[in-house]
């Protein structure tokens, strides 16, 4: 079945590059999704990315797919504090997203 | 911004007993869903409908389990005897008439205790 996984943690300092990874593992998946979910509130998409793409910018927001080695990064740039929250990656099935456990983003002012 | 509302935001429960979480999508919206988040795990779909009917469900959706859109604007999850492994957080999700990137709005989520 459709596995996503993700690292639990990240620290980055105010004002560097943030890089979130994600390994899935069905290629089938027409879109690929970034989610953010703020404390207390539900999941925001954030960006997705076709799957015949290998890169999307939007703003501060880099979203790379590597297919051969299903494998997708989001970067922030410039990370802000407002930044701090948890990241989750996801692939789609039929009538559904799988996610991922979620990245912990912490911001160090 | 219209965004989808879930009531109560925290639940708490004896083992046995039935809950009802609530969900509000959004006005215009066709599709719906229920997912659960157990503490430090994965974000699992559970169930989606369409059309007044379930259109997929996940093995964790099994007999214990219902949902239902009663009136035009609800979408309620039931669990018919909780266990303690029902404690999650349950996320209601919509999406649009027009699904070409499938994406879905969340609400804030329901924190669900069984006792």
């Amino acid at each position: 079945g459709e596995d996503v996984e993700q690292s639990l943690f990240l620290s980055v300092r105010e004002g560097d590059s943030s890089v979130i990874n994600c390994t899935y593992t069905d290629s089938s998946s027409t879109y690929l999704y970034w989610y953010k979910q703020e404390p207390g509130a539900g999941l925001q998409l954030l960006t997705y990315i076709f799957s015949n793409m290998d890169m999307k910018q939007d703003q501060r927001l880099t979203v790379l797919l590597n297919k051969k080695d299903k494998h997708l990064s989001l970067r922030i740039a410039d990370t802000q504090t407002g930044d701090s929250a948890i990241y989750f990656c996801a692939e789609e099935g039929a009538n559904n997203l799988f996610f991922g456990t979620g990245t912990r983003l912490t911001v160090i002012p | 911004e219209p965004e989808v509302t879930q009531t109560p935001s925290h639940q708490v429960t004896q083992m046995g007993q039935e809950v009802i979480l609530r969900c509000v999508p959004i006005s215009n919206h066709l599709y719906f869903y229920w997912y659960r988040q157990i503490l430090g795990q994965k974000v699992e779909f559970l169930v989606s409908f369409y059309n007044n009917e379930i259109s997929e469900k996940s093995e964790i959706f099994d007999d214990q389990f219902s949902v239902e859109r009663p009136d035009g604007s609800n979408f309620t999850l039931k669990i018919r005897s909780t266990k303690l492994e029902d404690s999650a957080m349950y996320f209601c999700a919509s999406s649009g008439p027009n699904r070409l990137a499938n994406e879905q709005f969340f609400g804030p989520g329901t924190r669900l205790t069984v006792l």
